[in-house]
């Protein structure tokens, strides 16, 4: 699977969006580009996920560039319980792939 | 619907004492794993498990052991504990079917299970 790489941490204000970007220039067309986070010290949660369009759901919204080189996430209204670790992760949509998780974003929603 | 539940939660052990960290799951995933995660690090793929009586090494798979001979269970054992183990480990399972837009990827974690290895 594709390396990403993501910025060590971030800072937002409560209720701006946040931005959180994720370089995945290796990527290969059939990967996709996965997010999770985790907060304080339970197990990660899904977010979202996508292949090249835009995505969005209750959470979040994903935009992936035309040329899938990098993809952002973006937290419209950050609440202070949106702080956590954030994780890109680029992976072959196939049920046997394991998930390798990276170091991630550290995301500080400040009041 | 309880979801993926790991015993126990905390755990001191000696070095050189074996034990096992149990996980089951209610959903009928196929796909299981285990990951650890130490102080202040980012998770680690120890085992995963594509279903009963498949299992394939993670990233750290070294002085740990696993099985599967259930859908629902997927314990790790630890055969002779040593500081270095001391970390937090998760369980975390997820389907395998579905098609191009299936949430395969995304998976269910425990609670976790805290190990101190002394």
């Amino acid at each position: 699977d594709a390396k990403t790489t993501q910025p060590t941490s971030m800072d937002c204000a409560e209720g701006r969006a946040a931005n959180l970007p994720c370089n995945h220039s290796t990527i290969s067309g059939n990967e996709y580009v996965y997010w999770y986070r985790q907060i304080h010290s339970q197990g990660p949660q899904y977010i979202i996920h996508g292949l090249k369009n835009n995505e969005t759901n209750e959470m979040a919204s994903l935009i992936i560039t035309e040329d899938r080189k990098s993809s952002t996430l973006i937290l419209p209204h950050a609440t202070l319980r949106d702080t956590a670790v954030y994780y890109c992760i680029v992976r072959r949509n196939s049920g046997n792939t394991p998930l390798v998780f990276g170091k991630g974003t550290r995301l500080s929603v400040i009041a | 619907n309880a979801g993926v539940t790991q015993t126990p939660k905390f755990q001191v052990l000696k070095t050189g004492q074996s034990m096992t960290l149990q996980c089951a799951q209610d959903m009928n995933h196929e796909y299981m794993s285990w990951y650890r995660q130490d102080p202040g690090m980012g998770l680690k793929l120890i085992y995963y498990s594509v279903g009963a009586g498949i299992t394939d090494q993670g990233e750290v798979p070294n002085g740990y052991n696993v099985s599967r001979s259930t859908t629902e269970d997927f314990p790790l054992r630890l055969l002779s504990a040593a500081p270095s183990q001391t970390s937090v480990y998760f369980c975390a399972s997820r389907r395998t079917s579905g098609g191009a837009r299936s949430r395969t990827g995304e998976l269910f974690f425990g609670e976790g299970s805290r190990l101190t290895v002394l």
